[in-house]
């Protein structure tokens, strides 16, 4: 099946910095999503990314599909992002109906 | 109610207890999703429904039952649960059943197994 790695695992930063994370996986995929989840499980949708670039105010995510890899940057960064962040991908049907989550990246942000 | 809700959102319940997750979601969506995230594992899809029809089981065992009523209710039905069963309880849903639809998850249901 497919595999999806997240760097780095674990990422500090003081409030304001920027920060980029990155997600590799091993095959094409149809579907690319970035969650965030909140210190309470919830898992918030922050981009569907298969290709391309998006914006959503101090969020952006870039897809490069034909170099297996998307990145997340976070800009101006602030204490409520802290949380946990997930690359989850779909690939072709005969991977099954799943997306395949990568470990995430823990992003603590200090005040 | 907006988006995808489950409840309850924490449960503890012994290893011969029989209790039922519930998730509904509220888009319109015809697929629905069960997902386990155990500590320091990644989600793992245990469960797959389109238009109240179950069309994936990824090797779940029997003291988990899954329901679907109609297409905006998902049950999980657990009975004689282990320790090791202790997880955080994802439900999802997406517009229609294909890998390249967005799927939105609920808030999740914490579950604890004494």
């Amino acid at each position: 099946g497919i595999q999806v790695e997240q760097s780095p695992p674990d990422l500090i930063l003081q409030e304001g910095a920027n920060s980029t994370l990155r997600c590799n996986f091993s095959d094409s995929v149809n579907n690319l999503q970035w969650f965030h989840q909140n210190p309470w499980g919830q898992l918030i949708n922050l981009f569907y990314i298969p290709s391309g670039t998006k914006q959503n105010g101090r969020l952006s995510a870039t897809t490069v599909a034909t170099e297996r890899y998307s990145l997340l940057y976070i800009s101006s960064s602030q204490t409520t992002d802290s949380g946990v962040y997930f690359c989850a991908v779909g690939g072709f049907m005969e991977y099954g109906n799943k997306l395949v989550f990568g470990a995430g990246t823990i992003l603590r942000v200090k005040s | 109610e907006t988006g995808v809700t489950q409840t309850p959102r924490h449960l503890v319940m012994g290893m011969t207890n029989k209790k039922s997750l519930k998730c509904e979601q509220h888009l319109g969506h015809n697929a629905m999703y069960w997902y386990k995230q155990s500590a320091k594992k990644p989600l793992e899809l245990m469960f797959v429904y389109s238009l109240e029809e179950r069309v994936e089981n990824n090797s779940v065992p029997s003291r988990f039952s899954p329901e679907c009523p109609n297409s905006s209710h998902l049950f999980l039905h657990l009975h004689t649960l282990q320790p090791e069963d202790s997880a955080l309880y994802l439900c999802a849903s997406s517009q229609r059943l294909n890998y390249y639809n967005e799927q939105f998850f609920g808030p999740g249901t914490r579950l604890t197994v004494l």
